[in-house]
């Protein structure tokens, strides 16, 4: 077994700025992913990376980065936040890019004041 | 593109019922692979039960089946003899053999009542 660690649990933050989300996991899996989930709006990939290093957009990477430096962490960052914008951004990771049997953390909360 | 759509905002059963939960998806690809994930009260996500497109016969884990219709591009999930605990919001999601990462659909919310 293993579990993913998103911290912190809840983020809130002043518009314009600059906010870094983490996720790490020991499962040792290669591929690590950034989804969003807004009220009502289901689930949408910001980022993924397929192993360490690489990097990939999702449909949603505008307004983000990301950074997989180990394999294990996996970070996000909002390059400018949203004034009023309000969503749970889920970490997941999965044994390789074809194994779509997905784990996921349990969110970071983002409030932007 | 691939989209998912699940048109069922909401569904409330008596325990110890069968539910069935609707999901269609677009996609022109020829193989492509839907799941079924349950996100619980406390905003955990679980994987529940997988479909490949190639094969025919509807995938079944413990009291979660699958109704695939391939011609009607529909891959709706039954839970039978319901428990509280599957009150939850059950996600439909897809991914064909190019793209990385799922598309997921909007979800239903099941409750289930005793």
């Amino acid at each position: 077994g293993g579990i993913i660690t998103q911290t912190p649990k809840f983020l809130i933050g002043q518009e314009g700025q600059k906010l870094t989300l983490k996720c790490q996991q020991n499962f040792n899996h290669d591929t690590m992913y950034w989804y969003r989930q807004d009220s009502g709006k289901g689930l949408r990939l910001i980022y993924y990376s397929i192993t360490e290093n690489d990097l990939q957009k999702g449909d949603l990477s505008e307004g983000y980065d990301a950074s997989r430096e180990k394999k294990s962490s996996f970070s996000l960052t909002v390059t400018s936040a949203q004034k009023n914008e309000m969503a749970v951004f889920l970490c997941a990771s999965s044994m390789d890019s074809t194994n779509e049997r997905l784990f996921f953390g349990h969110g970071t909360k983002l409030s932007v004041l | 593109a691939q989209k998912v759509t699940q048109t069922q905002t909401s569904i409330s059963v008596v325990e110890k019922t069968t539910v069935t939960m609707d999901c269609v998806y677009e996609t022109r690809d020829s193989s492509y692979f839907l799941f079924w994930y349950k996100q619980t009260a406390s905003g955990e996500i679980v994987f529940l039960i997988r479909q490949d497109s190639y094969k025919k016969e509807n995938a079944t884990v413990g009291h979660y089946s699958l109704n695939f219709q391939k011609p009607k591009s529909s891959i709706g999930l039954i839970i039978t003899a319901t428990q509280i605990e599957d009150s939850a919001v059950y996600f439909c999601a897809m991914r064909n053999n190019y793209a990385q990462g799922l598309t997921f659909g909007l979800g239903t919310r099941v409750s289930v009542f005793p």
